[in-house]
């Protein structure tokens, strides 16, 4: 299994440019999401998704798109990017069943918007 | 008021020393509560889950206190390859996590 995988690893944008960050998992995990991790905070959940077709907002949805049509990924779509979300993105997926919460991570994603 | 709330540290200690974190959280309807282990530049890992009973892993020892709000960590017998930032998490429903902005521990030789 290679665990969950994030595309890219680095990346630059200019303000007002859109991307997408590619998150996948080969566990058939149903519970995914999105966090993001800025310099002396923790991380901060943006999106989440409970299985296919099912997502919802985290603490800080604004200026980003999630959807999830398959089991296997989740990508997180910046529309328009800004210096703000300069940032370091992490995606992470838990099996299904109670009482299972251990989340599993991706390597992340370096992201700077000049 | 943030969710969870941590020392952010460093905590400068010798190898062999023990080492105690804490964490506070502000809502009382926080369910479950973990310790992640995040070494410099990469990505969380699970350390372990916090149970109501208190709980321990070799040299690792979790505690909680629902009436203070708080969990704590305990490093016992500290090694090197201990040094990395733990992150406090705690989530009422259990879709919602909540990370605190983590705790620097340094172990020098």
């Amino acid at each position: 299994n290679a665990g969950v995988t994030q595309t890219p690893k680095f990346q630059v944008l200019k303000t007002g440019q859109s991307m997408t960050l590619q998150c996948a998992q080969d566990m058939n995990h149903e519970y995914m999401s999105w966090y993001r991790q800025d310099p002396g905070m923790g991380l901060r959940l943006i999106h989440y998704s409970v299985g296919a077709g099912i997502t919802d907002q985290g603490e800080v949805p604004n200026g980003y798109n999630v959807s999830r049509s398959t089991t296997e990924d989740f990508p997180l779509r910046l529309l328009s990017a800004a210096p703000s979300q300069t940032s370091v993105y992490f995606c992470a997926s838990r099996p299904p069943g109670q009482g299972i919460y251990e989340q599993y991570f991706g390597p992340g994603t370096r992201l700077t918007v000049t | 008021r943030k969710e969870v709330e941590q020392d952010p540290g460093p905590f400068n200690v010798p190898e062999g020393a023990t080492v105690a974190f804490n964490c506070t959280y502000s809502n009382s309807a926080s369910q479950s509560f973990f310790w992640y282990r995040q070494d410099c530049r990469k990505e969380p890992k699970l350390l372990m889950s916090v149970y109501s009973s208190g709980n321990e892993d070799g040299r690792f020892t979790a505690q909680l206190n629902r009436a203070s709000q708080y969990i704590s960590l305990l490093i016992r017998d500290s090694k090197l390859s201990d040094s990395a930032t733990y992150l406090c998490v705690v989530t009422r429903n259990f879709n919602k996590f909540y990370f605190g902005s983590g705790t620097k521990l340094n172990v020098k030789p």
